[in-house]
């Protein structure tokens, strides 16, 4: 069945260093992949997505890429700050079929260390 | 704010108990999707709706049902409530079917005793 893997279940960072946060999918018709930040208590909170078309994108200090090929898509945050400190989720679906639901990782729990 | 609201926003109950989850979408969205957030299972998608008619089902149990009403406000209802469905549940929303972004509500906290 549809199934997202993801890695490292925690990562605990030096300020200012580069965390990278992987994620492998099942099901071969995923075709957008969104990150979502999620504080203790608080919603979900998306801070990118990237579609299948693409195999970059970059928002600032974020940024994810994409394999289709290997079924692999990561996150990489630079330069990152205590506020970074979150449970980090990624996700699959499969938009313009039957259902665009979301499929997601078991989350990374990033820790910032000032 | 996401401009999703999910009331109430905690919820203590029995065993064997039944309770009714209810969630409003941002304004313009006819999608509306459930998720249950528990500590071993992660977020895990439940049932979606579109435009009042149920579109996708997942690992949701048969003691839990949903409806999308015509003001697309949509409730979760879970019966015969057992300890094991204490979890945080998420009500989304958005636009249509497409690579819409799915906006989450602040989440309704089930404990049941």
């Amino acid at each position: 069945g549809e199934n997202v893997e993801q890695h490292p279940s925690t990562l605990s960072v030096q300020e200012g260093d580069s965390a990278v946060i992987k994620c492998t999918y099942s099901d071969s018709a995923s075709n957008y992949f969104p990150w979502y930040k999620q504080e203790l208590g608080k919603r979900p909170q998306l801070i990118i997505d990237i579609r299948s078309n693409v195999g970059e994108k970059k928002d600032q200090r974020i940024a994810v890429t994409l394999n289709k090929t290997a079924k692999h898509f990561s996150l990489h945050i630079t330069e990152t700050q205590p506020e970074d400190s979150a449970v980090y989720f990624c996700a699959a679906s499969n938009y313009g079929g039957a259902t665009n639901k979301l499929i997601f990782g078991t989350g990374t729990l990033l820790a910032v260390q000032p | 704010d996401s401009g999703v609201t999910q009331t109430p926003k905690h919820l203590i109950t029995a065993t064997g108990q039944r309770v009714t989850l209810r969630c409003s979408p941002r304004s313009g969205d006819l999608s509306v999707y459930w998720y249950q957030q528990s500590l071993d299972q992660g977020l895990q998608f439940l049932i979606q709706y579109y435009n009042g008619e149920e579109r996708a089902k997942g690992n949701i149990l048969e003691r839990f049902s949903a409806q999308q009403f015509p003001d697309l406000h949509s409730e979760l209802n879970l019966s015969s409530l057992e300890l094991g469905d204490s979890a945080l549940y998420f009500c989304a929303s958005s636009v249509g079917l497409a690579a819409d972004t799915q906006y989450f509500g602040p989440g309704t906290r089930l404990t049941v005793l």
